[in-house]
């Protein structure tokens, strides 16, 4: 079955760029049927919808939260199977645990697989 | 951005108790609801989706039900696998919007 694994740095300093990674096994990040999309959760707070990529060829199809959009970059690899999130000039506030996951786009949609999330602490 | 107010934020059920948990749209959002259940250090895991449809695996004791900005997940009879989180995620419109959560706990 699909599973997502995200991976990358756990500590990120003020002002860098936060570089993440999913995996995904037993499916395609080339389906144009799922949206590859990241979720995070800052330790206390709700749930924030950072946006999602659609694989389209050459090019792909992004959607970002307005809150982010400033400093959001997703892509994807199919080389590798992998889907990827940039979060430039972090502070504190970005601390979170991310997840990826897949929403499926045709039909009744839903976000029918997850990852179990990364935790990324902002701090110098 | 539609907000999703659910609630309550925590509950305290035995085992074999009816649990509700609700979420409420601030706007219409026809049936683009999904409930999901997490476990601590868990992935999410997709309950119901499009508002009453079971996803695939999920046990039957857990329904949803509602349309346009009320919406219900019902678990009929609580098990011990079901102490757990869960929360409601929007998919009407961008950005997508979740409630804050609800922490079921043992009482």
């Amino acid at each position: 079955q699909v599973q997502l694994q995200e991976s990358g740095p756990g500590l990120v300093k003020p002002s860098e760029t936060l570089s993440l990674t999913c995996t995904v096994s037993g499916g395609s990040v080339t389906s144009d049927s799922y949206y590859w999309t990241w979720i995070r959760q800052p330790p206390g707070k709700g749930r924030e919808w950072i946006g999602h990529f659609l694989y389209g060829g050459v090019s792909g199809i992004t959607n970002y939260n307005p809150s982010l959009k400033s400093r959001v970059t997703m892509s994807v690899d199919a080389s590798t199977n992998q889907v990827s999130l940039k979060l430039k000039s972090v502070t504190a506030a970005d601390t979170a645990i991310y997840y990826c996951a897949r929403e499926v786009r045709f039909g009744a949609s839903a976000f029918d697989i997850w990852g179990q999330g990364t935790l990324v602490t902002v701090s110098s | 951005a539609i907000q999703m107010t659910q609630s309550p934020s925590s509950l305290s059920a035995s085992v074999g108790d009816r649990v509700t948990i609700t979420c409420r749209a601030s706007q219409g959002i026809r049936n683009d609801l999904g409930w999901y259940q997490q476990k601590l250090g868990e992935a999410p895991k997709l309950l119901i989706y499009a508002a009453s449809r079971l996803q695939s695996g999920v046990p039957s004791r857990f329904s949803g039900s509602g349309s346009g900005t009320d919406f219900t997940l019902t678990i009929s009879s609580l098990q011990p696998e079901d102490f757990a989180s869960y929360f409601c995620l929007q998919q009407y419109n961008y950005p997508r919007t979740f409630g804050q959560g609800t922490k079921v706990e043992i009482k």
